[in-house]
């Protein structure tokens, strides 16, 4: 299987506190995206980062990404209640094919 | 509204009895997509298309079929479905195949399969 992994596979944190969750994926990349969502419904897209770049910010939200270890990380910054979800990775490779590929995810619980 | 639908979203089945979700988006896009999502296992890619009658398979296409005739169409046959194809189905467009944009997700089907 080409899927990606993350970890922890479940974090449970206080409101206020930073939540941060990593990927790794096994083939080189275009770019890599992360994704929430909200107990079974449709993902939402949260941020982009391009295999030249090293880290993004948007928001309370921090990616960074190291192709050389295939691997990201996703920082939430003063976690809300709100950010309760499950967070994927997904990847689209060089391959030469429009694969996409997503991570096993990790479920966040952020207590009020 | 820029959207993906799906429908239906809720399907019980037996084995055997042939079914189609169909898959439907309002962007242009030409990037189409399904997904499986099972416990533990995240998403899963069935299938894709990268435009109107071009279409590729992804990590688990076995006993899945898709059509691309339309642009705005993306509609997932399962000819004999089995229990094992229990799970939640994901369509999803982006505007191209390659490129760096996000992929809009529909609503999700849930598929049970008895």
């Amino acid at each position: 299987s080409q899927q990606g992994e993350e970890d922890p596979q479940a974090l449970s944190i206080q409101e206020g506190e930073n939540a941060t969750m990593n990927c790794s994926y096994k083939t080189s990349i275009n770019n890599l995206q992360w994704y929430r969502q909200n107990s079974g419904r449709g993902l939402v897209h949260l941020i982009l980062i391009r295999s030249n770049e090293r880290e993004k910010h948007s928001g309370r939200l921090r990616v960074t990404l190291d192709t050389s270890k295939k691997s990201s990380s996703l920082l939430i910054t003063a976690s809300r209640a709100a950010d309760t979800a499950s967070y994927f990775c997904a990847t689209d490779a060089t391959s030469g094919t429009y694969k996409y590929i997503f991570g096993t995810g990790t479920r966040l619980k952020v207590l009020a | 509204e820029a959207q993906v639908t799906q429908n239906p979203r809720y399907l019980i089945t037996v084995t055997g009895k042939k079914l189609t979700v169909t898959c439907s988006q309002n962007m242009n896009h030409e990037y189409m997509s399904w997904y499986r999502q099972d416990p533990g296992l995240g998403l899963r890619q069935i299938y894709y298309s990268m435009n109107v009658e071009v279409t590729d398979k992804g990590d688990v296409p076995e006993g899945y079929k898709v059509s691309r005739k339309e642009k705005r169409n993306f509609p997932l046959i399962l000819e004999s479905p089995s229990p094992n194809q229990t799970s939640l189905y994901f369509c999803a467009s982006r505007p191209l195949a390659g490129g760096p944009d996000e992929q809009y997700f529909g609503p999700g089907t849930r598929l049970t399969v008895t």
